[in-house]
């Protein structure tokens, strides 16, 4: 069965501190999707990134950067030099190829607060 | 493009009135549409997933019967939460299928009373 854990429920950093997030999964196929979204206050989520199982590079992009270890099943997300405006909920999402990549499964979400 | 539209982003009612949430595709067709329900700080939990013009389907534990769902076009799909009660209070949020990667409405937030 399919599942995404996002360990932490809350982080709280000072603006321009490095921060990552964790995201662990589970899932018995070998062909899958990894994505992060980001809420905000107002609610909307906002597509971050997607990476395939079998693309294992690290991604930057920005301020953001992404760790894909398959020999762990994570996907962590790190942002560096953190501001205000990071503040949101974060999730952690996992859609595999049994599913015709049709179905999204959500981690809990990890709460980020940035303080000025 | 993919842009997705909710209509309402907000809608108080009294408990047993229904209450429909319309989600449209703006600048692309959509065949499935999924329905999400977020209850506050918690995930997004999948309540249905409806292909154009077929019956939805429902994940367990979620009421056919009271979240009735029409995707009667590529481009608009329709919640309608039947006898509201204070519980189905939450944030409802539409994400249409595109090209095998799932876009996003902005969300509406249900407050029954």
């Amino acid at each position: 069965a399919q599942k995404v854990t996002q360990a932490q429920t809350e982080i709280s950093v000072v603006e321009k501190e490095d921060v990552t997030l964790d995201c662990v999964y589970e899932t018995r196929d070998t062909t899958y999707y990894l994505f992060w979204y980001k809420q905000p206050p107002s609610g909307e989520l906002v597509f971050l990134i997607r990476r395939n199982s079998f693309d294992e590079q690290n991604e930057i992009s920005g301020r953001y950067s992404w760790n894909f270890q398959k020999s762990t099943s994570s996907f962590n997300f790190t942002i560096t030099a953190s501001q205000v405006v990071d503040s949101a909920v974060y999730f952690c999402a996992l859609s595999e190829a049994n599913t015709g990549f049709q179905k999204l499964v959500f981690g809990t979400g990890t709460r980020l607060l940035v303080s000025p | 493009g993919a842009v997705v539209s909710q209509h309402p982003s907000w809608v108080i009612c009294k408990s047993g009135t229904s209450v429909k949430i319309e989600c449209r595709s703006l600048d692309f067709q959509a065949t499935t549409m999924f329905w999400y329900r977020q209850f506050p700080k918690q995930s997004l939990m999948l309540m249905a997933t409806s292909n154009e013009g077929s019956k939805a389907t429902y994940e367990q534990g979620v009421e056919k019967d009271k979240f009735l769902i029409n995707h009667a076009s590529l481009t608009l799909s329709t919640l309608t939460v039947t006898s509201a009660h204070p519980e189905d209070s939450s944030f409802y949020i539409c994400s249409p299928l595109r090209l095998y990667e799932q876009y996003f409405g902005p969300g509406t937030r249900l407050t029954v009373t």
